[in-house]
This record gives C-alpha cells, structure tokens and sequence, in this order.
C-alpha cells in the first residue's frame, strides 16, 4: 500500500508569513494533487502536476513535483486568514484511477 | 457550471439501520469515485464506476456495502446493518476520462451511528 506522508501535521502562522509543506513517498506517482478542505466540507482541487521537476503557481501558493515524482511540496508566500484549511496531497500510481491520499497538514493563519 | 452534489449532507441513524446516500456528478464526467473520510484522515478509496460499470472495490468494502450506477449518471451508497465504526463522512467524486487524475469532490454525507 503506497502511504503519502505529509509533514508538518499541523502549522499555527500569523498573517503575512510564508510556510512550506511537504509531501513524501517512497512511490513513483503518474501524477500528484493538491486539496484543500475546509470542516464539513469536500475537498476542493487547487493543481495537478505530472512531470518531475514541475512547477506551477498559483496566486501565492507555488507547487512543485520532485525530480523522481516520489515528493511534492508546496509554498504558500504571504499567508492570508483565507488559507486557513486541510491540506492534502494525493496521488496516482498510473496503474489505477483512486487516488491516496496524504496525512493532511491543518494550517491555521491568524491576524 | 454544476459541481458534484451529495444528499443527504448529513444522516443520524440507530446502529442496525439501513442507509443509502446519493451522489451527482459533473454532467459530462463519465467517472465517479466513493472514499470515505474519518476525523483527522484523509480520504480512503472504496469504489469506482466508469460509466455503469463497477470496476475496482477496496477491501474497506464490507459486504454491507453497496454501490450501484444504473444508468451511468448519479450513483448510490447503501449501507446495510450500519454498525458504529461506519460513522465518517463520505464523499463522491468525479472526473473526465481523459483527464482521469482531476477528482472534484463534492462536500460530502456526514454519517452518525449511534
């Protein structure tokens, strides 16, 4: 069974301050998501990427996918109150549709 | 646009009972996916359709647990005999064939057995 292991579990920022979290495997994944979900809430798709070394952006949150697409990280720059949520990161081995999912990492961004 | 919907978004019942939950997917996503999410985990796979067909079930899959899609569009969730461990949320997700990997989610059922 592939686990994702996400790291920190939980971060408490204040606003205005920049934060990474990460993403780690010992699998290859075809592809990798990044969720954020909000209490009693579905989670909601903020990128996928499927090339190693990629990165991509988005506003001020900036993703990328390991040069082994075994790790992904993302970096959030200038936190805002809105980004407060469950980050998850997901993957797909290639060799079936589900996704597994990470840990999570719960960041709360204060004033 | 029309995201992925869920009835009932919440569901009491007593230990024993039965219970089915619905899920809508995007109009023109030919995929739908069920996890289940417990406090604190991220989401667990349990089953997938493409189109009507049923095609992998994960092991967290009871036999109390049923899943069908009749006619390719909206799906249904049943649980039979709902024992106190089946409390989670539980939620649905669709995608494109072509772009399989892009799962959108809808906001779920929170079940409660008491």
């Amino acid at each position: 069974t592939q686990l994702l292991e996400q790291s920190p579990q939980f971060l408490s920022i204040q606003e205005g301050e920049n934060l990474t979290v990460y993403c780690n495997s010992s699998s290859v994944f075809s592809s990798l998501q990044w969720y954020r979900q909000e209490p009693g809430e579905g989670p909601v798709l903020l990128v996928t990427v499927v090339t190693g070394g990629e990165v991509k952006k988005l506003k001020r949150l900036t993703f990328q996918f390991g040069d082994a697409r075994k790790d992904s990280s993302l970096h959030i720059t200038a936190a805002q109150p809105g980004d407060t949520g469950l980050y998850l990161c997901a993957g797909n081995t290639g060799t079936a549709s589900k996704l597994t999912f990470g840990t999570g990492t719960r960041l709360q961004v204060t004033l | 646009d029309t995201g992925v919907s869920q009835n009932p978004r919440h569901k009491i019942t007593k230990r024993g009972q039965n219970v089915t939950f619905r899920c809508d997917p995007i109009s023109e996503h030919n995929r739908l996916y069920w996890y289940r999410q417990t406090l604190g985990q991220g989401p667990e796979f349990l089953t997938y359709f493409q189109n009507e067909a049923q095609l992998e079930k994960s092991r967290l899959l009871s036999d109390r647990f049923s899943a069908e899609r009749p006619k390719g569009s909206f799906s249904t969730l049943e649980i039979q005999r709902t024992e106190q461990g089946d409390s989670a949320m539980y939620l649905c997700a669709s995608s494109p064939t072509q772009n399989r990997d892009e799962q959108y989610f809808g906001p779920g059922t929170r079940l409660t057995v008491t």
